[in-house]
């Protein structure tokens, strides 16, 4: 079964904190998407790849960076952890055939106190 | 800018009956119309793709309709189960830039 891994499921940082959300798909997609959810705001986009070591903004990119040194390896990067960045983390891919959804991971909860 | 709305409010649908759920879109034409399913929790799963040129697509009880004049879709779930309650979101997707503009979803709740 083909499947996206966040790395955790839960986390709790503190307020200026590096924060490091992983993510691994096993199905060879060049595209990897990386999005929070907040009730009332739906999914918004942070950052996507579309091959290694190629990032683009999404709809929200401020505090975040992002890291793709591998295909399979996506990885979100809270440079320093701010209250306001408390949501859910959701971590997703395709393959570059458009006919298909994307695959998203279980998320990563993260609170910021 | 681009708009998606879907019906904020829950939906309760008996057992065995017809759900029927609505996305509708504004200022836009997008080529691609996707729909997902996301339980409390969990990340969203995909459900369903449909073309800006099909009209209708099905997959065992889904069933998805696009209408590009009425900038609408609708998702069906016939002879709906209580495992069926979850909420749904409806996504459109330009060209093949592989972004999607969200809607914010619709809860629904099939009652035994």
């Amino acid at each position: 079964d083909v499947k996206v891994t966040q790395s955790s499921r839960y986390l709790v940082k503190r307020t200026g904190e590096k924060v490091f959300l992983e993510c691994v798909q096993d199905m060879d997609h060049e595209n990897m998407f990386w999005y929070r959810q907040d009730p009332g705001l739906g999914l918004r986009l942070i950052y996507f790849s579309y091959d290694v070591k190629m990032k683009e903004k999404g709809d929200i990119p401020e505090g975040y960076s992002v890291s793709r040194e591998k295909k399979e390896r996506f990885s979100l990067i809270l440079e320093s952890a701010s209250t306001n960045q408390t949501s859910m983390y959701l971590c997703a891919s395709r393959s570059g055939q458009a006919l298909y959804g994307y695959t998203f991971g279980s998320g990563t909860r993260l609170t910021v106190v | 800018s681009q708009k998606i709305e879907q019906n904020s409010e829950a939906l309760n649908i008996q057992e065995g009956k017809t759900a029927t759920l609505t996305c509708n879109y504004t200022n836009y034409s997008p080529a691609y119309l996707q729909w997902y399913r996301q339980d409390p929790g969990r990340g969203p799963v995909f459900l369903l793709l449909i073309r800006e040129n099909e009209k209708e697509k099905r997959k065992e009880r889904l069933k998805v309709t696009f209408d590009t004049t009425l900038k609408q879709s609708l998702f069906h779930i016939t002879a709906s189960q209580p495992a069926d309650s979850a909420t749904y979101l409806c996504a459109l997707e330009r060209d093949s830039n592989y972004q999607l503009i969200w809607g914010a979803g619709t809860k629904l709740i099939i009652k035994p």
